[in-house]
């Protein structure tokens, strides 16, 4: 069946420092991409999402690219804040279907 | 704008005990989902509906029922409460059941069971 494998946590940075959050996926068809971001006591949140091949999705200086010959949607961010610390949850959500399959999460620390 | 709204956010159930969790949603979303997280496992689908009036198991329904008799509200029930239910619970909506649609995410209901 379809799944997403995530690089495990934590992750500590200092802050400015560059970040990656490895995920690889596998499934039939073609499914599209997620990052969700949960911060504390909260539900989890958009971060971007790439619905083809060669996509890439971005927002709050985040980013991540649809890479089909790898099966991988890889979380980039040139220099992290304080403020990003959370978990990083990356989903996919496959071809003909509705369901969303999860990642198991990787938390991110940013040390001022 | 209050999106998907969970009640309660927090309870503690003895073993046995039953208790009936509310999600509602007012962006008129068709489909519903209900989650649960558990640490190292990432969320794994409880039950969802793609409509009201309708309801499906997901992943690991055992032990939990659900209802939508609104288009709004989606109602995950527990009817005899065991220690492995202990987890947070997450409610989440999208508009339509295509693969390009994000879930919205209501902020959880911590549940534990002693």
């Amino acid at each position: 069946g379809d799944s997403v494998t995530q690089m495990e946590g934590p992750v500590t940075l200092s802050e400015e420092a560059f970040l990656t959050i490895n995920c690889t996926y596998t499934a039939t068809g073609y499914p599209s991409l997620f990052w969700y971001v949960q911060y504390p006591g909260e539900g989890l949140q958009l971060l971007l999402k790439a619905t083809k091949a060669d996509d890439k999705g971005s927002n709050k200086g985040f980013e991540a690219t649809y890479r089909k010959e790898t099966t991988s949607f890889h979380l980039e961010k040139g220099s992290v804040q304080v403020s990003d610390s959370a978990v990083y949850f990356c989903a996919l959500s496959a071809t003909g279907g509705f369901k969303t399959i999860f990642g198991a999460g990787t938390r991110l620390f940013v040390k001022a | 704008n209050a999106g998907v709204t969970q009640t309660p956010k927090f309870r503690v159930l003895k073993t046995g005990q039953s208790m009936t969790l509310l999600c509602a949603q007012d962006m008129n979303h068709e489909y519903m989902y209900w989650y649960r997280q558990d640490p190292g496992m990432g969320l794994r689908l409880i039950h969802y509906s793609v409509g009201e009036g309708t309801t499906a198991k997901g992943e690991v329904p055992d032990g939990y029922n659900v209802s939508r008799l609104k288009k709004q509200n989606f109602l995950l029930g527990l009817e005899s409460a065991a220690p492995s239910q202990t987890s947070v619970y997450f409610c989440a909506s999208t508009p339509t059941g295509g693969r390009n649609s994000p879930l919205h995410f209501g902020n959880g209901t911590r549940l534990t069971v002693t």
